[in-house]
Formats: C-alpha cells, sequence, structure tokens
C-alpha cells in the first residue's frame, strides 16, 4: 500500500520562483489536506479538499493555491515564493467523518533562499 | 473554534519511566481527540484517538490516553519508557464545522535518556 505519495522530498526555491508540491492517495479518501509544519507552531492547515472539484482555505492560505480535479490527487503550488514559506510541508487524506483519523505523507523540506 | 494545548515543549524521562505528556482541549461541543506521533525525518502517525466510545483509550506502542471532561484533558502516558519511544507527540482535535479538519497542538518532544 502506497497510502500518501508527496513529491519532491526536498526543494530549495529562490525568491519569487514558484513551484508545485505533488501529492497522491491510493486509499479512495474523499478528504484531503495541506499543512505546513514550522519549529515551535506544531502542524498549521494551509488549503483543504472535501472532495473532487470542491477547495477551501484553512489557516494560513496566503502565497498558495490549489486544486482537486481528482479525487487521488491534490496539488498544492507557490505562485511566488518567499523566504517566509520555508518549511516542511504534509499532505494528509482521510475518509470523511469526525472519527476517521488522517494518513500523512511523507512531506516535502522546502527552503526558500 | 476548537484548539489544543500542550504543556511542556520538551519532556525528558528515564528509560524505563512513566510517559506523561499533557494535552488540553477547548471546543463547545463533545470533541474528537487524537494523539500523534512524529519520528525524525517522517510523517505523523496516528497513535489512537477518542471518539466518547470509552474515557480511557488505548493504542500502539504501549501508550494510552484518558479523556477527562471535568478537567478538559488528554493526557497521553505509558508505564515505561523505551528508548526507541523518543519522539516529537502532536495532540489535535476535531469539532464543529467541517467534518475533517483537524487542529493540532504544538506538540512535544520526547527525550528519553538511559
Amino acid at each position: 500500500n502506497a497510502g500518501v505519495t508527496q513529491t519532491p522530498k526536498f526543494q530549495v526555491l529562490k525568491t519569487g520562483q514558484s513551484m508545485t508540491l505533488q501529492c497522491a492517495q491510493d486509499m479512495n479518501h474523499e478528504y484531503m489536506s495541506w499543512y505546513r509544519q514550522d519549529p515551535g507552531m506544531g502542524l498549521r492547515l494551509i488549503h483543504y479538499s472535501v472532495g473532487a472539484g470542491i477547495t477551501d482555505q484553512g489557516e494560513v492560505p496566503n502565497g498558495y493555491n490549489v486544486s482537486r480535479s481528482t479525487t487521488e490527487d491534490f496539488p498544492l503550488r507557490l505562485l511566488s515564493a518567499a523566504p517566509s514559506q520555508t518549511s516542511v510541508y504534509f499532505c494528509a487524506s482521510s475518509e470523511q467523518g469526525f472519527n476517521s483519523p488522517l494518513h500523512f505523507g511523507n512531506g516535502t523540506r522546502l527552503t526558500v533562499t | 473554534a476548537q484548539s489544543v494545548t500542550q504543556l511542556g515543549s520538551h519532556v525528558s524521562v528515564s528509560e524505563g519511566a512513566l510517559v506523561l505528556l499533557r494535552c488540553n482541549y477547548s471546543s463547545s461541543v463533545p470533541p474528537y481527540l487524537f494523539w500523534y506521533v512524529q519520528y525524525p525525518n517522517q510523517g505523523l502517525q496516528l497513535l489512537l484517538k477518542y471518539t466518547s466510545a470509552a474515557t480511557l483509550v488505548k493504542g500502539i506502542n504501549g501508550f494510552e490516553a484518558e479523556f477527562k471532561k471535568s478537567e478538559t484533558s488528554f493526557h497521553l502516558t505509558k508505564p515505561s519508557a523505551h528508548m526507541s519511544d523518543a519522539a516529537e507527540y502532536f495532540c489535535a482535535v476535531k469539532g464543529t464545522g467541517t467534518a475533517s479538519k483537524l487542529t493540532f497542538g504544538t506538540g512535544t518532544r520526547l527525550q528519553v535518556t538511559l
């Protein structure tokens, strides 16, 4: 079982560059989400989706775009990278429902110089 | 909105000693609570979850947590720490609104010494 797959694992960008972080899941989960993890701040929700064609903003959406054209894929786009976006990014998915746990990918470590 | 507070960003215990990691929640409705563990350079793994079926919840790797409504707490414990327990632990809560949105605490890094 692949679970949640994130690519790339590491990325270095220059300020102003754009890129897309890829996320795919093979569990047929309706819910997918992106978090960023920064020291001392835990995980903060960037964007989430409750199904194909539906996305919504989380706690820290500025500077990021998402789309959900299929159930399996949920890419995160950085439009114009800034040093403040240096972070570790995690994609997670779950079945809908209050007691359904999130399944996480292994993360993408992004550095913006 | 629901939230969780983890007391203590770093906890150090000796191997064989009791592990106690604290989590308090804030929610206007009965919460769904989770503990996750993150090993270095990995994603988060589910340790256990509380979904109102029982107040004492047993998870993987010998961990358990007790839901105490009167104290709004969901502390994580393990009777005897092992070196392999060294990791970062996150408490998280779901409440009202979009069913699957999960709000995390700031994490507690557990160090286990010989």
